[in-house]
């Protein structure tokens, strides 16, 4: 079955930094990767998603994740962080093989402080 | 594009009411819908997966008598909470897959808050 680890509770970063989100993987056939954005008492908004090609995949926001097949990672980043962008994020996995289930990862709390 | 609409976005009412919750696809047509349950500070939990024109697929520990699923049309799904008891407050989310492709993202309503008295 698939699975999705997001090692950190939660990200830290001052204003203008970089802002990195970490994620790892577990699928069956080949990886269907995606990050999305939760702000209180909202749905999820869908940012950005990996299913073939280039590594490197440009998202909404100015947000950008790096696929990458050997570490089976697939981590979130942003070049400068805007306070604007403190919300929940998830990451989340769908194989090409086995069931069909969309599998997400517990969530990264992102505190950008002014 | 894409845009999943769900009402109510917040629902207070008494022990003992059922609740019923919908879910549309606003500008695409979804054969599969999902509703999930998120905890406070947690990740969303898979209640059921939603067919259209079928029965609905039922995660373990999910009671399909408590949880009412209806996918009448490729655009509509609704969810009731028959019934519903303090331990059901939670907020609720669905979701719509564009497409039938697994390579298609799912995107999602802005949740229902239900809270029961």
């Amino acid at each position: 079955a698939q699975s999705v680890a997001q090692p950190e509770d939660q990200v830290n970063v001052a204003e203008g930094n970089p802002l990195t989100v970490k994620c790892t993987y577990s699928v069956s056939g080949n990886p269907y990767l995606f990050w999305y954005v939760q702000y209180p008492n909202r749905g999820l908004q869908f940012l950005l998603k990996y299913i073939t090609g280039d590594n490197l995949v440009k998202g909404s926001y100015g947000f950008e994740a790096e696929f990458n097949k050997s570490q089976t990672s697939f981590h979130l980043k942003k070049p400068s962080a805007l306070v604007s962008d403190s919300a929940l994020y998830f990451c989340a996995v769908r194989g090409s093989e086995g069931n069909n289930r969309l599998a997400f990862g517990k969530g990264n709390q992102v505190v950008v402080i002014p | 594009g894409a845009v999943v609409s769900q009402h109510p976005s917040r629902v207070i009412c008494k022990s003992g009411t059922s609740v019923k919750i919908e879910c549309r696809s606003l500008d695409f047509q979804a054969t599969t819908m999902f509703w999930y349950r998120q905890f406070p500070k947690q990740s969303l939990m898979l209640m059921a997966t939603s067919n259209e024109g079928s029965k609905a697929t039922y995660e373990q520990g999910v009671e399909k008598d408590k949880f009412l699923i209806n996918h009448a049309s490729l655009t509509l799904s609704t969810l009731t909470v028959t019934s519903a008891h303090p331990e059901d407050s939670s907020f609720y989310i669905c979701s719509a897959r564009q497409g039938g492709e697994s390579n298609q993202p799912q995107h999602f309503g802005d949740g229902t808050r239900l809270s029961i008295l």
